[in-house]
């Protein structure tokens, strides 16, 4: 079956240290984008990119970096420059402007 | 600026009431708007809306795009328990459809 996995589904960070969110897809989607959700808001984003070797910012890229050397995977990673990383991550890819597909999410926590 | 903007932030009603969810947006190159349902963890695709005033329905869920006004409707009717949920908008737009923004969902509680 087709879809994306998220990796791992809860994270804890020590402060200062960087950390990597998995994103997987076998959809053969173009698209894929990586969002922030903090609880009670809505999701803002943070990267996305529409084609291997390109991505772009979103509203909120600060402390965090990714890369797409794949068309199936799009990793994130949140690094100590992020000053308040504990947040629900979720990644999701389209196709062409089609509803977006959603990973299951990986819920950070800096302890 | 491009955004997307639900209203309202909340709202509590009883079963069986009917409710109405907005979204306006103002975006550059609009391709689609849609609708999710999300509850605890992802968000579940509700509707794609890409022409103006044709109603998409499913079950008790329908929703309608005013691409003049830029704006959309959710309506829920006769409301259960189960439809407590953050119900989201996104909108894609750009040249290449490469933007997807969200709004910052209604929270909809249904008390029995």
């Amino acid at each position: 079956d087709g879809g994306i996995t998220q990796s791992p589904k809860y994270l804890f960070r020590k402060e200062g240290q960087n950390v990597t969110l998995s994103c997987e897809q076998n959809l053969n989607h173009d698209a894929m984008y990586w969002y922030r959700q903090d609880p009670g808001q809505g999701l803002r984003l943070i990267y996305y990119s529409q084609i291997v070797n390109d991505f772009q910012k979103g509203d909120i890229a600060e402390g965090y970096s990714v890369s797409r050397e794949k068309k199936e995977s799009f990793p994130l990673t949140v690094t100590s420059a992020q000053k308040n990383p504990t947040a629900f991550y979720l990644c999701a890819s389209t196709d062409r402007g089609r509803g977006a597909f959603f990973g299951q999410g990986t819920r950070l926590t800096v302890v | 600026e491009d955004k997307v903007v639900q209203s309202p932030l909340s709202l509590v009603v009883h079963e069986g009431d009917t409710v109405t969810l907005n979204c306006s947006y103002e975006v550059t190159n609009f391709r689609s708007l849609l609708w999710y349902k999300q509850e605890k963890k992802a968000p579940t695709f509700l509707f794609m809306l890409t022409s103006s005033g044709i109603e998409k329905k499913s079950g008790r869920l329908s929703s309608i795009l005013d691409k003049k006004e830029l704006f959309s409707i959710l309506n829920i009717t006769a409301t259960q328990t189960g439809d407590s949920a953050v119900y989201l908008c996104a909108v894609t737009f750009g040249d290449n459809f490469n933007k997807f923004y969200f709004g910052s969902g209604t929270k909809l509680n249904v008390k029995p």
